[in-house]
């Protein structure tokens, strides 16, 4: 069975204090892994997709990483708007659109 | 503006009156999705549709129907809404090509008694 597994369920960071997020995954065969962030109240944003061990995708302070067992989102002198809930997500070969999500890492900044 | 919009935003219900929760998308997009989010379950997918009259069934599809005449609408259906439905129901759009990077709208909150 394919399963997303998010690792800290919480993360509290002071502002510049660099860290990791990890999204562990099962699946029989990985077409994508997605990357989401979700502010309370509103719908998940779309920030990167990863398709192959060994690539990376960077925005502003985020980077994310894969291999064959994981990804990683980097997260480079955190501000307090980076205070969401990330999430993770994959999509394996042959399953057309069909989309098995993480329950998130939610991520607080303070000042 | 490009956005997902779903209605009603909120509503609470009773045991077995049917209800259909819209979603409408103005980007055009070929894909859409329907997902449910609960408190330590995560976000769940119910259904999905790559494009006109061509639906799937997603993770959770059990008490749900969707139809796709149309290619910016993608309606929700709870024949008979059970306790159990009691959620946070996402949409969600995107490009045929790329269409892993979706575009969700504002959500419905859906409470029934």
């Amino acid at each position: 069975e394919d399963q997303v597994t998010q690792s800290p369920e919480a993360l509290r960071l002071q502002e510049g204090e660099s860290s990791s997020l990890n999204c562990s995954y099962t699946v029989s065969g990985l077409r994508g892994l997605f990357w989401y962030r979700q502010d309370p109240g509103k719908g998940p944003e779309f920030l990167f997709t990863l398709y192959s061990a060994g690539e990376e995708k960077e925005k502003e302070r985020l980077k994310a990483t894969l291999t064959k067992k994981e990804s990683f989102l980097h997260i480079t002198a955190p501000k307090p708007e980076d205070s969401a809930t990330y999430l993770c997500a994959v999509q394996a070969w042959g399953s057309q659109g069909n989309l098995i999500f993480g329950k998130g890492t939610k991520l607080s900044v303070k000042p | 503006e490009a956005q997902v919009t779903q209605n009603p935003r909120y509503l609470i219900t009773v045991t077995g009156k049917k209800l259909t929760v819209t979603c409408s998308q103005n980007m055009n997009h070929e894909y859409m999705s329907w997902y449910r989010q609960d408190p330590g379950l995560g976000l769940r997918q119910i259904y999905y549709s790559m494009n006109v009259e061509v639906t799937d069934k997603g993770d959770v599809p059990e008490g749900y129907k969707v139809s796709r005449k149309e290619k910016r609408n993608f309606p929700l259906i709870l024949e008979s809404p059970s306790p159990n439905q009691t959620s946070l129901y996402f949409c969600a759009s995107s490009p045929r090509d790329t269409y892993n990077e979706q575009f969700f709208g504002p959500g419905t909150r859906l409470t029934v008694l």
